[in-house]
């Protein structure tokens, strides 16, 4: 199994749409969670922390629920702009604050 | 802006041939890494690196090795490349104390024919 899974894509959604990615984690010790954007052939970016209390930034909302090792990240009123690829990140101190990455969920908003 | 600057964009080697990947970031981060990025299988960590001349055995190390000469660069050696060794590899750092605050470089996309 592998430590960070996410929904599998591709996701097609029109414009002005409600989409919601979620992801889980299998390693219970894991403190620290984000969501990062990958535009086509370019590196990662971090899109937002996660916090436990959840949170928002813009259209972008992140939850958190650490008791089902879920994370979720939904994007209202969707732009041309936010199709890419979503990563769902976790890290631990335990593991020495490496980043986790799950594969990826890939996002395309048409007109 | 922190940057990370991975010196190829694009490289095609032979299978066999050592091949070097470079990293050199200008922020003065104790942490380095290098990932591999396979369709499907996402961002794999290789080695990374606390400080210098210091290395860890990522996830997926075998037929790779790294180099940390001086704290602003990493490098990734591949001692015999082969074929399944294709993929977009990409360097990060952070600083060292705390996790967050990672920096990607732009990828280093490499085929061995």
């Amino acid at each position: 199994r592998k430590e960070v899974e996410q929904d599998p894509g591709p996701f097609n959604v029109p414009e002005g749409a409600t989409v919601a990615f979620n992801c889980t984690y299998s390693n219970s010790a894991s403190q620290s969670f984000f969501w990062y954007r990958q535009d086509c052939r370019k590196e990662p970016k971090l899109l937002m922390s996660v916090y436990s209390s959840g949170n928002e930034d813009g259209r972008f909302t992140a939850q958190l629920n650490r008791a089902s090792q879920y994370i979720s990240l939904l994007i209202r009123d969707s732009k041309l702009s936010d199709s890419a690829t979503y990563l769902c990140v976790v890290t631990s101190y335990n593991q020495g604050g490496k980043l986790i990455f799950g594969q990826g969920t890939e996002l395309s908003v048409k007109p | 802006d922190v940057k990370v600057t991975q010196s190829s964009r694009y490289l095609v080697k032979r299978t066999g041939e050592k091949v070097f990947l470079e990293c050199v970031q200008d922020m003065d981060h104790e942490n380095m890494f290098w990932y591999r990025q396979d369709p499907g299988l996402g961002l794999r960590l290789i080695y990374f690196s606390y400080d210098v001349k210091m290395k860890e055995k990522g996830d997926i190390p075998e037929g790779y090795s790294v180099s940390r000469e001086k704290k602003e660069r990493f490098s990734l050696i591949l001692e015999s490349a082969s074929t399944n060794q294709t993929s977009m590899y990409l360097c990060a750092s952070k600083p060292g104390g705390g996790i967050d605050g990672y920096t990607f470089g732009s990828g280093t996309r490499l085929t061995v024919v």
